[in-house]
């Protein structure tokens, strides 16, 4: 098993520009999100899915759109980037449980610069 | 605003010695979670202690419960420094379906 796979892990954008970043998890689990953390501080929630077809925004949401066709898949698109958004998103992955989550399964990271 | 709150922010011990990391919440959860991250690293879970749990043993690690204070503490037993890492608290609450991270404890174990 794969675990949580985050791509790319480094990415510079000028403002203005859109990208993708892709998470993919071989787990089979329903609840995925996505955070983001900058220097000293704790995870943001942005976006997080609890299945297939069914996402829902979080703490940050703005400047961020989340899809979920699989329940292998889950991208995060920044619309138009701003030097707000340079920080090291986090994707991850859990179980529910009824319909409570257990222990989540983070990916690498991707650190992104936006100047 | 988070859910969570770690208390120090920073800890520096030596080798050997006992950590203990505070974490204070505000509202009712369904549980509560441990993490650690290394420098530049993904975050990679320790514990899981439920909200009808009071305590919870894992190798050297001890997590406590407290709902009525609405906190928990973490304590590493005969620290290493391989130990050295930001530790965090995550909560799941009664109600929602979100996963939501304090600030962090930074342990510095000193060999």
């Amino acid at each position: 098993n794969a675990g949580v796979t985050q791509t790319p892990k480094f990415q510079v954008l000028k403002t203005g520009q859109s990208m993708t970043l892709q998470c993919a998890q071989d787990m089979n689990h329903e609840y995925m999100s996505w955070y983001r953390q900058d220097p000293g501080m704790g995870l943001r929630l942005i976006h997080y899915s609890v299945g297939a077809g069914i996402t829902d925004q979080g703490e940050v949401p703005n400047g961020y759109n989340v899809s979920r066709s699989t329940t292998e898949d889950f991208p995060l698109r920044l619309l138009s980037a701003a030097p707000s958004q340079t920080s090291v998103y986090f994707c991850a992955s859990s179980y529910r449980t009824s319909p409570r989550l257990t222990e989540a399964f983070f990916g690498q990271g991707t650190r992104l610069t936006v100047v | 605003s988070q859910q969570g709150e770690e208390d120090p922010q920073a800890l520096s011990i030596q080798e050997g010695e006992n950590a203990t990391m505070n974490c204070s919440y505000k509202t009712s959860i369904n549980n509560l979670q441990w993490y650690r991250q290394n420098s530049g690293r993904g975050l990679v879970h320790l514990i899981l202690i439920r909200s009808n749990e009071r305590e919870k043993h894992s190798g050297r690690l001890r997590v406590t419960l407290d709902t009525s204070k609405k906190s928990s503490s973490l304590l590493i037993t005969a620290s290493r420094a391989a130990d050295t890492a930001s530790y965090f608290c995550a909560t799941v609450r009664t109600s929602g379906s979100r996963l939501t991270f304090g600030e962090g404890t930074q342990l510095t174990v000193n060999p």
